[in-house]
């Protein structure tokens, strides 16, 4: 069965440390891989994709992702965390079909919790 | 740019009745795909229109249908309702044929069920 594990319900992080957000997937192929930013009563805001190619991708707001294909991973990271930050975190996975985005399968997401 | 719009933002159904949620697609869209995000969990995925038809469609039963119309606008109907249907509905547009053209999401409508 298709599917996206997010380990962590929450991470917490100091202000201006690095943080990242970890993701794995259990997809058949080669999938896209998505990350989503949910705020409270919000639908969810795009943040960043990798299709193919560099396995670093950047994204919204000082956001990027690393691609790991031997452990299938997608864990988003970013330098320095802000306050603002504080959400919830999705990654989603897209199998490729004719190369169009069809249904996103979606983790179960991760607080993140940014203290100053 | 006009970005995915849906109503309403809240409604409380009682069981067994039926509810009927829309969705405008943002501007250059012209496909609609919805979600249902339960509490605490990721979103699952219900169907997909475009052109009109459902192009794809989730593990979801009969009693969830949908439409969309000639502007790419789209609708979800749910008929008798079931209180483990209280939920946050998102309807996302994109733009079916644009190589991984994301999602975009509205902020969902949020169905309780008593």
């Amino acid at each position: 069965a298709q599917s996206v594990a997010q380990p962590e319900d929450q991470v917490n992080v100091a202000e201006g440390n690095p943080l990242t957000v970890k993701c794995t997937y259990s997809v058949s192929g080669n999938p896209y891989l998505f990350w989503y930013v949910q705020y409270p009563n919000r639908g969810l805001q795009f943040l960043l994709k990798y299709i193919t190619g560099d396995n670093l991708v950047k994204g919204s707001y000082g956001f990027e992702a690393e691609f790991n294909k031997s452990q299938t991973s997608f864990h988003l990271k970013k330098p320095s965390a802000l306050v603002s930050d504080s959400a919830l975190y999705f990654c989603a996975v897209s199998p490729r079909r004719g190369g169009a985005t069809n249904k996103l399968i979606f983790g179960t997401g991760t607080l993140l919790a940014v203290q100053p | 740019e006009t970005g995915v719009t849906q109503s309403p933002t809240h409604l409380i159904k009682t069981r067994g009745q039926q509810v009927t949620l829309r969705c405008s697609s943002q501007s250059g869209h012209n496909t609609v795909s919805w979600y249902q995000q339960a509490l605490g969990q990721g979103p699952q995925f219900i169907f997909q229109y475009y052109r009109e038809e459902e192009n794809g469609r989730g593990n979801f039963p009969p009693r969830f249908s949908g439409l969309q119309f000639p502007n790419y606008s789209s609708e979800l109907n749910v008929n008798a309702l079931e209180l483990d249907d209280s939920a946050l509905y998102l309807c996302a547009s994109s733009l079916e044929g644009a190589l991984n053209s994301p999602l975009h999401f509205g902020n969902g409508t949020r169905l309780t069920v008593t």
